[in-house]
């Protein structure tokens, strides 16, 4: 048990739509990762965010995009979604300094149609 | 390109027996490397091993960084049914990435 959790745990889209996956964070962690982890593959970094700023992102389109809240909570939003989106999501928080020792959260797993 | 490259792909030991898990990396602004245990769904952490710590420790789980090398490996003495996990692999940058391997699936069987 991480302390992380994230909704919802699974989701249908259809190609095109746009879809928001949410994460709660440890108190007090105030860095947040988001990755995607394609089946039998490791997770892939889409990007992270400091105290509300993004801190660094990874090879995704822009129509990946993320908010961070003062409350510890934080959002991925994926528009126009492909075929290829079908995968985990998962987000990972970690203390600001030491940011390399992240807490995962179970994931979301989105099917797109 | 910065890649992490993981093997065996998967394996297939007995309870009991040693195992020895491989990372290597080419990474461009190096930072740290790290191993995960993923059962189900989220990744748990197991070590971070770094310039100033290269070898780390814990129970019959033991990893060392070689920066020589550009590689790592994950020991695992007297495994259990319980160790049965993809393990993963990654490399965290100093630009705030993190670079995973596509990790291995080891299976213990009683």
């Amino acid at each position: 048990e991480t302390g992380v959790t994230q909704s919802p745990t699974h989701l249908i889209k259809t190609r095109g739509q746009q879809v928001t996956l949410r994460c709660s964070s440890q108190s007090g962690h105030n860095t947040v990762s988001w990755y995607q982890q394609a089946l039998g593959q490791g997770p892939q970094f889409i990007f992270q965010y400091y105290r509300e700023e993004e801190n660094g992102r990874g090879n995704f389109p822009p129509r990946f995009s993320g908010l961070q809240f003062p409350n510890y909570s934080s959002e991925l939003n994926v528009n126009a979604l492909e075929l290829d989106d079908s995968a985990l999501y998962l987000c990972a928080s970690s203390p600001g300094q030491g940011w390399e020792t992240q807490y995962f959260g179970p994931g979301t797993r989105l099917l797109v149609l | 390109e910065d890649k992490v490259v993981q093997s065996p792909l998967s394996l297939v030991v007995h309870e009991g027996d040693t195992v020895t898990l491989n990372c290597s990396y080419e990474v461009t602004n190096f930072r740290s490397l790290l191993w995960y245990k993923q059962e189900k769904k989220a990744p748990t952490f197991l070590f971070m091993l770094t310039s100033s710590g290269i070898e780390k420790k814990s129970g019959r789980l033991s990893s060392i960084l070689d920066k020589k090398e550009l590689s790592s490996i994950l020991n695992i003495t007297a495994t259990q049914t319980g160790d049965s996990a993809i393990y993963l692999c990654a490399v965290a940058g100093w630009n705030n990435d993190m670079r995973f391997g596509a990790g291995t699936r080891l299976t213990v069987k009683p």
